[in-house]
């Protein structure tokens, strides 16, 4: 069964620090990954898909890389804003499980002014 | 592109009511997905249909929950009996089959079993 951690749980820094948000996977047979945004009670904004095949996709201040054989990826923020805020899941597509995406628990990350 | 549409955004219901939501994908979206998220939590997989055929549903889908895309177009979920464990928010999201399948999001629905 695929699981999905993601650390840190929480992250809190001041405005124009860069960060990384990290996603782990258990099993590496995966088709992609994305990375979502969600910010208090709503929906999920897809940011970065990455195909297994790819190594890291861009985004303006993003940057999501994927290391398929180690099982992660890594969602880069540069030059933090307080609009940043919200929570970031990331989500695997197993190559056998059909069309499902199997979800981290997420990473709320808060941009002090 | 209007987005994904869910109606209603919050439902208060007792326990044992039967509730229905309602899901409207992106106009050419030909996959519409029901996920359930708890506070806290990721989503979690519940179905999916491509166009108006259910391929998939997990094993959280028990006898009390129901979904349908008529003509592949809008769909329902549907529980029955709600308990205090259904209070959850319940998203749609809706795909165009392609290589690079990225899912659009609704705002979902919020359920409370009191």
């Amino acid at each position: 069964k695929q699981e999905v951690t993601q650390i840190p749980a929480a992250l809190s820094v001041p405005e124009g620090e860069n960060l990384v948000l990290n996603c782990s996977f258990t099993d590496s047979a995966i088709y992609n990954l994305q990375w979502f945004r969600q910010d208090p009670g709503k929906g999920l904004t897809s940011l970065l898909l990455i195909q297994s095949s790819q190594r890291e996709q861009t985004s303006g201040r993003l940057n999501a890389s994927l290391d398929k054989s180690s099982g992660r990826s890594t969602l880069y923020i540069a030059a933090s804003q307080p609009g940043d805020s919200a929570t970031y899941l990331c989500a695997v597509r197993r190559e056998t499980s059909g069309s499902r995406l199997t979800f981290g628990e997420g990473t709320q990350l808060t941009v002090n002014p | 592109d209007t987005g994904v549409s869910q109606d209603p955004r919050h439902k208060i219901t007792k326990r044992g009511q039967n509730v229905t939501f309602r899901c409207d994908p992106i106009s050419e979206h030909n996959r519409l997905y029901w996920y359930r998220q708890t506070l806290g939590q990721g989503p979690e997989f519940l179905t999916y249909f491509q166009n108006e055929a259910q391929l998939e549903k997990s094993r959280l889908l028990s006898d009390r929950f129901s979904a349908e895309r008529p003509k592949g177009s809008f769909s329902t979920l549907e529980i029955q009996r709600t308990e205090q464990g259904d209070s959850a928010m319940y998203l749609c999201a809706s795909s165009l089959i392609r290589k690079n399948e990225k899912l659009f999001f609704g705002s979902g629905t919020q359920l409370s079993v009191l």
